[in-house]
């Protein structure tokens, strides 16, 4: 099964910050990655899939990159709608689908 | 506009059994994949199983297979959720999500429905 990872696990930040959350993956999986947004209480929300293409309706100021075993997840200058906990998910080889252990953004 | 509508969660004693649904509408139902994802209590997500708009193949992961049944109802634009021999780990929010056509992540989630396992 292929394993993801996530770094950092907690980040804090300012409105107006620019933002970085990485997964890695344990073996490659082309681009067949995916970005959720999820705010508590909430289902999750697909942001990007492909690695790198914005769901419809997702503000351009959200961006990924990546291939093979590295992404990444930007987030150009943090909204306040923006706090919330971000997962990756792999949909390249499966089952299982795997999603990684997740990323909470929280206000500082 | 797509929706997803889970029903069916409950409080339920260990061992026990329990049914959940997934409603469907906005969409051709049959032609997508269909997937169950949970999320105990302050934990990550975790994919349960995955249904193909023909119903067959059909995975599980490990920590339930033998234990829970996916299945759909084209007809009844529907999807479900057979959980027999629950336990106290199995609490959750359980959520149906759909697998995009060409998308090939999981572009739609239902709101979930709760699944408390406890005597």
């Amino acid at each position: 099964d292929i394993q993801l990872t996530q770094s950092p696990s907690f980040l804090s930040a300012s409105v107006g910050d620019r933002v970085t959350i990485t997964c890695r993956a344990s073996q490659g999986i082309s681009s067949y990655l995916a970005w959720h947004q999820q705010k508590p209480g909430k289902a999750p929300k697909l942001l990007i899939y492909d690695a790198s293409t914005l769901q419809t309706g997702v503000p351009s100021r959200f961006s990924g990159s990546g291939s093979g075993t590295e992404f990444t997840l930007t987030i150009s200058s943090l909204q306040p709608e923006d706090f919330a906990t971000y997962y990756c998910q792999q949909v390249n080889s499966y089952p299982p689908f795997t999603f990684g252990p997740g990323t909470k953004v929280d206000i500082k | 506009e797509v929706q997803l509508v889970e029903s069916g969660g409950a409080l339920v004693q260990p061992g026990g059994s329990l049914r959940l649904s997934c409603a469907a509408s906005g969409f051709t139902f049959s032609t997508y994949e269909m997937n169950w994802v949970r999320q105990a209590p302050g934990k990550g997500l975790e994919w349960i199983s995955y249904i193909s708009g023909s119903a067959t193949p059909i995975y599980y992961a490990d920590s339930v297979k033998g234990r829970f049944t996916i299945s759909r109802d084209n007809a009844k634009n529907s999807l479900y959720l057979q959980m027999n021999s629950l336990r106290a780990e199995d609490t959750a929010v359980y959520y149906c999500a759909r697998r995009g056509r060409y998308i090939k992540a999981f572009d739609y989630w239902g709101q979930g429905t709760l699944v408390t396992v406890s005597s």
